[in-house]
């Protein structure tokens, strides 16, 4: 696609639930990234995926947290037992394999925990 | 530990005055550096960047400065005009082979551009 597509743009849940989060990259981006945006914070790093190698999951905040990639293209990002500090923009981002390092974002999925 | 610092979380200037934001690192082997812009419900948006082997990078209207020995840069906007108004993150990369590629970002700062 032309850009980074993420779904849902909204989501409210209730403490407890799981919830999934959609990033589809812009296409012959091999590397993807998952980020998140707490409220007055800056992005802290969450996973990065690249091609077939294992991803980087170092910023992952609990083992609630998990995503995969499919196919080397669409991203999930899966929180289990949501809890109400998982409130924050996710934002997904991809860039080529070589090249800069500018990461090219997607407009984020707000995730409300009630 | 936050390796990448934007203390200034807020600015605000006139319009057509010069802008200028600042970021500082802890990490002295980053050595690609950029500056995204950021609206509400949008996602950041890359501005400009610089290799640490420059010391300057200019395009347009808004110029970045490193300052290696300091571990500071700067973003000037110059002039600045109302549609800049947004936050600006800086962050900071380990570039090449071997690396992730992944991105430290700062807390961000408020730009407020006054007509």
């Amino acid at each position: 696609g032309a850009g980074v597509s993420q779904s849902p743009s909204n989501k409210v849940t209730e403490k407890g639930k799981d919830v999934e989060l959609r990033c589809d990259p812009i296409s012959g981006h091999t590397a993807l990234y998952w980020y998140r945006q707490s409220l007055g914070q800056g992005l802290e790093f969450l996973i990065y995926f690249q091609g077939n190698s294992a991803p980087d999951k170092s910023g992952l905040p609990s083992d609630r947290f998990s995503a995969e990639r499919t196919g080397g293209s669409v991203s999930t990002l899966t929180i289990q037992r949501t809890q109400q500090e998982d409130s924050a923009v996710y934002l997904c981002a991809s860039r080529p394999a070589s090249g800069a390092n500018v990461l090219t974002f997607g407009a984020g999925s707000r995730l409300t925990v009630l | 530990d936050q390796q990448v610092k934007q203390n200034s979380p807020s600015l605000s200037v006139q319009e057509g005055r010069i802008s200028i934001l600042n970021c500082d690192y802890t990490n002295s082997m980053f050595d690609y550096f950029l500056w995204y812009k950021k609206y509400p419900a949008e996602g950041p948006t890359f501005l400009i960047s610089i290799s640490s082997i420059k010391d300057k990078n200019e395009d347009g209207r808004f110029t970045v400065f490193l300052n290696k020995s300091a571990k500071h840069l700067s973003l000037h906007i110059v002039p600045s005009q109302p549609g800049d108004s947004a936050v600006y993150f800086c962050a900071a990369s380990l570039h090449g082979s071997g690396n992730t590629g992944k991105l430290i970002f700062g807390q961000g700062t408020t730009l407020q551009v006054k007509p």
